[in-house]
């Protein structure tokens, strides 16, 4: 069966620093792969999108980025984390497909200070 | 480009009433069409879906019908219970999009006992 991992769970961070999040999806094969923020009481934000390794489609101009360095690994990445970046980041995997389904990871709540 | 409008939350009802969660959308051709449930500090999970017009998805008592002529897919549960507090999520996928699967901003149940 398919699995998707997400980590680390939480995160507190201090502005100015880095980020790396980092989602691997098991049991299939060339995913579409997504990064979505959901802030508090809100609805979901796609963030980046992919079709396949070194594909990369950018939803939100911010100062996140992502990259997919093998078929199955989707990281976000800041080079410097702001206040606003602050939320619970959510990864998620489909097949292709009309009819498929998003599969969506734990999350990881991410706090600046 | 595709959309999808639920209705505004919160919603709180008593344990054993009825739920009705609307959700409209806008898309081109024929999308297929999905709830999708999140507990507090969780990931979301698919709920239910239908792939065609008149299809009708269920599961754990929720239903919800695909009705092309309303563009409406309306999320229902004839007797709600305190587990079913979370939000809830209507999204869609045309294969007109690239596999971006637009969502709701999603309805926080709240069932009270």
């Amino acid at each position: 069966s398919q699995t998707i991992h997400q980590w680390p769970a939480t995160l507190v961070q201090p502005v100015g620093s880095p980020l790396s999040l980092e989602c691997t999806v098991e049991g299939t094969s060339n995913p579409n792969l997504y990064w979505y923020r959901q802030a508090a009481g809100r609805g979901l934000q796609l963030l980046f999108y992919s079709v396949g390794i070194g594909q990369i489609s950018s939803e939100v101009p911010q100062n996140l980025s992502a990259s997919r360095p093998q078929d199955r690994q989707f990281i976000l990445s800041s080079k410097k984390l702001l206040l606003s970046d602050s939320g619970f980041y959510l990864c998620a995997w489909s097949v292709r497909g009309l009819g498929q389904p998003q599969h969506f990871g734990d999350g990881t709540r991410l706090s600046i200070l | 480009g595709d959309s999808v409008t639920q209705m505004e939350g919160p919603v709180t009802l008593s344990e054993e009433a009825f739920l009705t969660i609307n959700c409209t959308y806008t898309a081109t051709g024929y999308p297929s069409l999905f709830w999708y449930v999140q507990y507090p500090g969780e990931g979301l999970q698919l709920l239910l879906k239908a792939t065609k017009a008149d299809d009708k998805g269920s599961n754990k008592g929720f239903e919800a019908t695909y009705r092309k002529e309303t563009t409406s897919f309306h999320l229902e549960k004839g007797s709600v219970q305190v587990s079913d507090s979370a939000v809830y999520f209507c999204a869609l996928r045309n294969n007109t999009n690239a596999g971006k699967s637009p969502f709701g901003d999603g309805t926080t149940l709240t069932v009270k006992p």
